[in-house]
């Protein structure tokens, strides 16, 4: 298994309040990207990091933001949560572009 | 914009051959393809580079014909392990990033 894990694995929260989860790599890779898994939508790219605090928008990237100042962590940030975001993210790694993407547990979100 | 795969579905009995595809819009420098079983993260299968290189893992192989932008991943002799839904993940020239199909699912029964 890839040195890759997530936080909370699991959360349940109310609209409006703020939400962060949390991505942690112990492969040192360059590349790290949090997508959502919606039934019917596949997986779909939030937001990505190559390097530390470099970071850039995905196609889903509306009321979330990121943040990464250690190669480890990758952290997601939902500043007010709507039910809309309620769903399963994944966070990856990957060393360089022809690498395989190793997935994270996932962490599964309710916004109620 | 997300690749497209076909089927959306598909039920085997054990031993049947399927595939899949997966077509862009975009010119592509890679497919990737994946696994994922219910309830857990998708699991990388393969990748394919320009130049039509067909590769295998185990009895499951996809080729890339990158004038069409289009992948296939073949399951052959299926087994029951080889239920789950599959992925395919594209990626475009001068890109770092993957768009990913919405994805078909395979059961595979005795």
């Amino acid at each position: 298994d890839a040195g890759i894990t997530q936080s909370p694995r699991h959360k349940v929260t109310e609209t409006g309040t703020p939400v962060t989860l949390r991505c942690h790599q112990t492969e040192n890779h360059r590349y790290m990207y949090w997508y959502r898994q919606d039934p019917g939508h596949g997986l779909r790219l939030i937001h990505y990091s190559y390097g530390v605090k470099d970071t850039d928008k995905g196609e889903v990237s509306d009321g979330y933001s990121v943040s990464r100042s250690k190669t480890e962590d990758f952290l997601l940030t939902l500043e007010s949560a709507t039910s809309s975001q309620t769903s399963v993210y994944f966070c990856a790694i990957t060393g360089t572009r022809q690498d395989t993407q190793y997935f994270g547990p996932g962490t599964r979100l309710t916004v109620l | 914009q997300q690749p497209v795969q076909s089927p959306q579905a598909v039920i085997l009995r054990e031993g049947e051959d399927a595939v899949i595809n997966c077509s862009s819009s975009k010119a592509l420098y890679s497919v990737h393809w994946y696994r994922q079983k219910h309830g857990e993260a998708p699991v990388f299968l393969m990748i394919l580079l320009k130049g039509g290189e067909q590769k295998g893992h185990d009895k499951i192989s996809a080729s890339f014909n990158e004038k069409k932008q289009q992948s296939s991943l073949y399951l052959t002799a299926s087994q029951l392990s080889y239920s789950g839904t599959y992925f395919c993940g594209t990626e475009s020239f001068n890109d770092y990033k993957l768009s990913f199909g919405a994805g078909t699912t395979v059961t595979v029964r005795a």
